[in-house]
């Protein structure tokens, strides 16, 4: 069974430090990994996916299949960056089935 | 128009009431979702619709049932819910279904039924 296991609730940090969100996952194919964030007060929106290979607002991720990891990284966190966060996974070649983890709260303070 | 709206905002209702969500999207996707989230857990699947067709059915209990009647709209009829259904429910969207395509989210209607 696929699954996504995000080990931190919460993950409080000050502003200018770096932050690393932990995402594990359990599956047998190939993955397809994303994070998506949430703002206070906002909709769910995707931040990226690790087919991408991009940065945005900073963050990035890397997909470690020999650690079955897609951790979420910044090295100068922002007030800004508050949120909850999600790790999300689905097969490689259909992401009609999205499999969320628990969430990480990153609180970000000045 | 780059967004998915849902309606209504807030719903309460009784166990005995036949309600109705909304969700629309008119960016040309074909694929539509809705998704379940309790407090503090994350979103669950429960339906998929791809080209206004039921594709993916995640065991969801009868008494909510969904409707796709076009290719922009997407519907989520209550009947006889339960006090635990209470919860926020998300639609998506997504280009095409059965591929890559990114889902986007709704802000979402959150139920409490009584």
């Amino acid at each position: 069974a696929q699954r996504v296991t995000q080990p931190e609730k919460l993950l409080s940090v000050f502003k200018g430090a770096p932050v690393e969100l932990k995402c594990n996952y359990s599956y047998s194919g190939s993955p397809e990994l994303f994070w998506y964030v949430q703002y206070s007060r906002q909709r769910l929106q995707l931040l990226l996916r690790h087919i991408s290979r991009e940065s945005i607002k900073g963050f990035t991720a890397d997909l470690n299949k020999g650690e079955t990891s897609f951790h979420l990284k910044k090295p100068f966190a922002q007030e800004e960056d508050s949120a909850m966060y999600y790790c999300a996974l689905s097969r490689a070649y259909n992401t009609d089935k999205l499999i969320f983890g628990t969430g990480t709260r990153l609180q970000v303070f000045p | 128009d780059t967004e998915v709206t849902q309606t209504p905002k807030h719903l309460v209702m009784g166990m005995t009431n036949k309600k109705s969500l909304k969700c629309e999207q008119h960016m040309g996707h074909r694929a539509m979702y809705w998704y379940k989230q309790k407090a503090k857990k994350p979103p669950e699947l429960m339906f998929v619709y791809s080209y206004e067709k039921l594709s993916i059915n995640e065991s969801v209990p009868s008494r909510f049932s969904p409707e796709c009647p076009n290719s922009s709209l997407l519907n989520l009829h209550l009947h006889a819910l339960q006090p635990e259904d209470s919860a926020l429910y998300l639609c998506a969207s997504s280009l095409r279904a059965g591929v890559k395509d990114t889902q986007y989210f709704g802000p979402g209607t959150r139920l409490t039924v009584l």
